[in-house]
């Protein structure tokens, strides 16, 4: 079974700051797929950024990047300039499989302090 | 493209009443997801349909859960006997077939048990 760990459950950044979040995974399988979503208070959840396992070049949305590191499962958000508008939970995700269901993280409360 | 709907977007029902929600996905995805999400924690992938077929369910669905995705389009979810441990937001999610590609989430309906 997949795991998606996410040990901080809450983070601070003051505006126009730089900020990382972190998640680990645990799986067995070899082809597979891992995402940030974002979701804000009382608002849906968005993708952030997506990353495939089988390329070793991390992705970049913008301010938002990712640092993966496959030997040791982890899978960080950065987000540069930090905007108040990046207030929300972050969730790492998972997907494997024909169905591609996702297996979350727990989340983390980003804050971003004007 | 008007996005994932859900209705409702609050219910509280007492227990042991039984309750419907309805999704509408994004009209040419054929794929559709339901989560739940308590406080604190992520979604818990429930079911998957692929057009009307229902696919996959979790362990998490017990008997007293039922979906529906009659006509490939709109889906229900139907929870029997409400308990007060069924209290949660139920997430609804659609895509296009296929790894990889971002999942679009609705608004949520949550639910209170009382």
């Amino acid at each position: 079974a997949q795991t998606v760990t996410q040990s901080q459950p809450e983070m601070s950044v003051q505006e126009a700051e730089t900020v990382t979040l972190s998640c680990t995974y645990d799986t067995s399988e070899n082809n597979y797929y891992l995402f940030w979503y974002k979701q804000p208070p009382s608002r849906q959840m968005i993708l952030v950024i997506r990353q495939e396992a089988y390329k070793q070049q991390n992705a970049t949305e913008n301010r938002f990047s990712v640092n993966f590191q496959k030997a040791a499962k982890s899978f960080s958000l950065k987000i540069s300039d930090s905007q108040l508008g990046d207030t929300a939970m972050y969730f790492c995700a998972f997907e494997t499989g024909a169905n591609s269901k996702l297996t979350f993280g727990k989340g983390i409360t980003l804050s971003v302090r004007p | 493209d008007t996005g994932v709907s859900q209705d409702p977007r609050h219910k509280i029902t007492k227990r042991g009443q039984n309750v419907t929600f309805r999704c509408d996905p994004i009209s040419e995805h054929n794929r559709l997801y339901w989560y739940r999400q308590t406080l604190g924690q992520g979604p818990e992938f429930l079911t998957y349909f692929q057009n009307e077929a229902q696919l996959e369910k979790s362990r998490l669905l017990s008997d007293r859960f039922s979906a529906e995705r009659p006509k490939g389009s709109f889906s229900t979810l139907e929870i029997q006997r409400t308990e007060q441990g069924d209290s949660a937001m139920y997430l609804c999610a659609s895509t296009r077939g296929s790894s990889y590609n971002e999942q679009f989430f609705g608004p949520g309906t949550r639910l209170t048990v009382l």
